[in-house]
């Protein structure tokens, strides 16, 4: 089955501690993105990738990084620079043409030590 | 900017009842695209239905609908004869700039269906 698989489902951060966020897909899809959830809001997107080796900041990028280095992949870094890293965190990929609906990845909760 | 715009943080309908999930959009942008998510307690985001900004008919997809009316800005999400698997957080989302494919997300929408 083709899909996108958020790898791990829970997360634990300890304190300065760099931890990486696995997002995989195989869909074949040009673009990619990651979005943060926290309780009862609307998702917000951190960062997005539509080809290879290319990627732009969303509108919270200040305490991530991520990597374009394969199509199918897009791996997200959560850095000691986020000061509050605790939230649920979904990638999406779609094709890259404007009526195709983005597919999500069932998510990762990351939470604080 | 684009903007989504969700008034109804919860709701509560009777089982087999139709229910309307209200969004409004602001957007400069002649060309976009809104789409409407359903997302169970379990966390994944389920897509529902899309909309373009110059289709002549509303959307449809089996028991969702979408009542555009692009003069007043707003893509409501219609569900007819409401299930009991219907209870969830259901967002609205617009694509942004053309090439992009960004969206951005309206604050939800609980929906509680009671049998």
């Amino acid at each position: 089955d083709g899909g996108i698989t958020q790898s791990p489902k829970y997360l634990f951060r300890k304190e300065g501690q760099n931890v990486t966020l696995s997002c995989e897909q195989n869909l074949n899809h040009d673009a990619m993105y990651w979005y943060r959830q926290d309780p009862g809001q609307g998702l917000r997107l951190i960062y997005y990738s539509q080809i290879v080796n290319d990627f732009q900041k969303g509108d919270i990028a200040e305490g991530y990084s991520v990597s374009r280095e394969k199509k199918e992949s897009f791996p997200l870094t959560v850095t000691s620079a986020q000061k509050n890293p605790t939230a649920f965190y979904l990638c999406a990929s779609s094709p890259g043409t404007g009526r195709q609906p983005q597919h999500f990845g069932d998510g990762t909760r990351l939470s604080i030590l | 900017a684009q903007k989504i715009t969700q008034t109804q943080p919860g709701m509560f309908v009777q089982e087999k009842e139709a229910v309307t999930l209200d969004c409004t959009y602001d957007t400069s942008d002649p060309s976009y695209g809104l789409f409407w998510y359903k997302q169970p307690s379990s966390g994944e985001m389920i897509f529902l239905i899309y909309q373009g900004s110059y289709d002549q008919q509303n959307a449809t997809e089996g028991r969702y609908s979408l009542n555009f009316q692009k003069a007043r800005k707003s893509a409501n999400l219609v569900i007819s004869a409401s299930q009991l698997g219907d209870s969830a957080m259901y967002f609205c989302a617009m694509r942004g700039r053309f090439g992009a494919q960004k969206l951005v997300f309206g604050q939800g929408t609980r929906l509680t269906i009671n049998p």
